[in-house]
């Protein structure tokens, strides 16, 4: 299994910009989120889904859209890109069945100029 | 309002000098209280769900345990590979506090 993957790893984009980060999971896990990171801020949940076709949002939704088409995959579109979202992402994904204990990827450093 | 907090927010360790990791927590209703480690450039990495005060888990070097309010993360006798930053999170909130970032030197 690769697990949770995410594209691409790093990302420069200017203002006013808007982009995909990519996140796939093959272990069929029913729920899936997405959080950022900050210095200082901990990590902070921007979206999550319990399944394909359920969404609902976090902590700091804002300036942010997600769908979820199928049990896999869960992107995260920035819709107009603003410096304030300069950060590192991270999606995760976890099963009932294992105490919702999560996955995570590898992150993609978002910088946005 | 729902919180998490971690403390102290750095700790610098001798190896093999013991020591303890805090993360007490406000939310109504926990359901479960994880640990995880996160290396610098790469993701969380789970280490423990913790459910019901009392409840106590083991891996190696390190030790969860939980209160009504807090739990802790126990190093013993760390090693230069445990350094990392670790971070605790309550679940159905999915609340993560701001982690302490944790070296151990030779």
């Amino acid at each position: 299994n690769a697990g949770v993957t995410q594209t691409p790893k790093f990302q420069v984009l200017k203002t006013g910009q808007s982009m995909t980060l990519q996140c796939a999971q093959d272990m069929n896990h029913e729920y899936m989120s997405w959080y950022r990171q900050d210095p200082g801020m901990g990590l902070r949940l921007i979206h999550y889904s319990v399944g394909a076709g359920i969404t609902d949002q976090g902590e700091v939704p804002n300036g942010y859209n997600v769908s979820r088409s199928t049990t896999e995959d869960f992107p995260l579109r920035l819709l107009s890109a603003a410096p304030s979202q300069t950060s590192v992402y991270f999606c995760a994904s976890s099963y009932s069945g294992q105490g919702y204990k999560q996955y995570f990827g590898p992150g993609t450093r978002l910088t946005v100029t | 309002e729902d919180q998490v907090t971690q403390s102290p927010e750095a700790l610098r360790l001798q190896e093999g000098e013991s020591s303890s990791l805090n993360c007490s927590y406000t939310v109504s209703g926990l359901r479960g209280l994880f640990w995880y480690r996160q290396d610098p450039g790469k993701g969380p990495e789970f280490l423990f769900t913790l459910y019901s005060a009392g409840e106590e888990k083991e891996k190696e070097r390190l030790k969860a345990t939980l209160t009504k309010k807090e739990s802790f993360l126990h190093i013993t006798a760390p090693k230069p590979e445990d350094s990392a930053t670790y971070l605790c999170a309550v679940t159905d909130k999915l609340i993560f506090g701001t982690g302490t970032r944790l070296q151990v030197f030779p």
